[in-house]
């Protein structure tokens, strides 16, 4: 069975640091994509990154809202992938979900992150 | 940028009814675009992919097509479980820009 668990999430204040991590199994990791998503209170899906998988260069790429501010990475040794949020903002306040595959055929249940002061 | 749209925002209806849903693309996407769907208080489900390929496991009354940037996601005889909020996604190229979802309920 595919598993994708989220965890990280909390209380943090604007402009401190949080780091996301999102454990997998039931399918292999390093073959696919690994996605973050969000999704405000009460709104609709947003595209945060992806990492590709190491067949495709392994790189990360961004949304333009948290370009320079977000990290994805991944360990296919650990089959985990990472979200570093730096320099949080009160709007990144969000369910964030892992997603596997390209589309999203895979979801985490996701972890609330909270923005605030 | 890229830009998603969909029509209608929301939208009601009796069991048994054939809903559509559209939604559109500013550019072309090559018909990698998919649709998900979200119920109240739940992870979001792939429902279909390449436009018009079913997701395994998804009931057959769910039903995409493409024609151009237009996309529609069709829903023949509606039922009470399909009230939830439905997303088209592109996924041609970065960023994978979802649309801003149409919310779908039960007259």
């Amino acid at each position: 069975e595919v598993q994708l668990v989220e965890s990280g999430g909390g209380l943090v204040q604007p402009g401190r640091s949080l780091r996301l991590s999102c454990a997998a199994s039931g399918f292999t990791f390093g073959d696919y994509y690994i996605n973050w998503v969000r999704q405000a209170p009460g709104k609709g899906l947003e595209w945060v990154g992806f990492i590709r998988s190491k067949t495709y260069g392994g790189t990360p790429d961004y949304a333009a809202s948290v370009k320079g501010r977000f990290t994805i990475s991944r360990d296919d040794t650990k089959d985990i992938a990472y979200l570093q949020m730096n320099s949080l903002k009160t709007d990144d306040t969000a369910v964030y979900y892992c997603c596997g595959q390209q589309p999203l055929g895979y979801w985490g249940q996701g972890t609330l992150v909270t923005v605030s002061s | 940028d890229m830009q998603m749209t969909q029509s209608p925002s929301s939208l009601s209806a009796s069991v048994g009814d054939r809903v559509t849903i559209t939604c559109r693309a500013s550019q072309g996407v090559n018909n990698y675009l998919a649709w998900y769907q979200q119920k109240p208080g739940k992870v979001p489900n792939l429902l279909i992919y390449g436009a018009s390929t079913l997701q395994s496991g998804v009931p057959s009354r769910f039903s995409g097509s493409a024609s151009g940037t237009d996309f529609t996601l069709t829903i023949n005889s509606l039922q009470p479980e399909d009230v939830a909020t439905y997303y088209c996604q592109k996924y041609d190229s970065v960023p994978l820009t979802f649309g801003p979802g149409t919310r779908v309920d039960i007259k």
